[in-house]
């Protein structure tokens, strides 16, 4: 597509409950990042796919997050049990190769704003 | 491990000149990127400086020193628009290959 496509763009859900984020990126992006967004603060790297492979999940918070990506294109996060800590907006970039290189560095979406009650 | 330094807030006048510093620490850098995103937005990206000096586009320059390990960010003839937060990210060498950290990020505002 021509942006980077998230869903849903607002989530609220209840305390332990699962949810699942879907990212959509550029057609053709082989490098596919998650971060994290609290309120007024930065991004929290959580985890970079290269194709369907994930050579760092270093910033996954715990064992109740996951993500995976197929087909070299659409990648989907999965938070277990949620808690109220988990709050926040999640945001997706893609970009065409090297992370971060080029004109055009990184294209993000516009997140989806997660809300556990 | 990589972190970064920017100032938490800034305030300048419309029609002015303002500068947000990013200082960083890091190994194997690569280059030095800036990102804008209004409230409720998401972050664009504004400029990459992979080499020492000094990078315009437009109303916006962004300049890099790798032995000072420090950037800036240098927005000219201010607009109210400009009001945003701005983010540095290094990229840099981490676990075999290239990886992005983003600071905490500068929240401008522009006043009349």
């Amino acid at each position: 597509g021509a942006g980077v496509s998230q869903s849903p763009s607002n989530k609220v859900t209840e305390k332990g409950k699962d949810v699942e984020l879907r990212c959509d990126p550029i057609s053709g992006h082989t490098a596919l990042y998650w971060y994290r967004q609290s309120l007024g603060q930065g991004l929290e790297f959580l985890i970079y796919f290269q194709g369907n492979s994930a050579p760092d999940k270093s910033g996954l918070p715990s064992d109740r997050f996951s993500a995976e990506r197929t087909g070299g294109s659409v990648s989907t996060l999965t938070i277990q049990r949620t808690q109220q800590e988990d709050s926040a907006v999640y945001l997706c970039a893609s970009s065409l190769g090297t992370p971060g290189t080029g004109p055009g560095g990184y294209t993000f979406g516009s997140g989806t704003r997660l809300t556990v009650v | 491990g990589q972190s970064l330094e920017q100032p938490s807030e800034v305030t300048a006048v419309e029609g002015a000149i303002v500068q947000i510093n990013c200082t960083y620490q890091t190994s194997g850098f690569y280059g030095l990127s800036w990102y804008q995103q209004h409230d409720g937005g998401a972050p664009t990206f504004l400029s990459y400086n992979a080499l020492d000096g000094l990078e315009e586009t437009g109303r916006f320059s962004s300049f890099l020193s790798r032995s000072d390990s420090y950037g800036y960010l240098l927005l000219q003839e201010l607009q109210m628009k400009d009001s945003a937060s701005y983010f540095c990210a290094v990229r840099d060498l981490s676990g075999g290959y290239q990886k992005v950290t983003f600071g905490t990020g500068t929240k401008l505002q522009v006043i009349p």
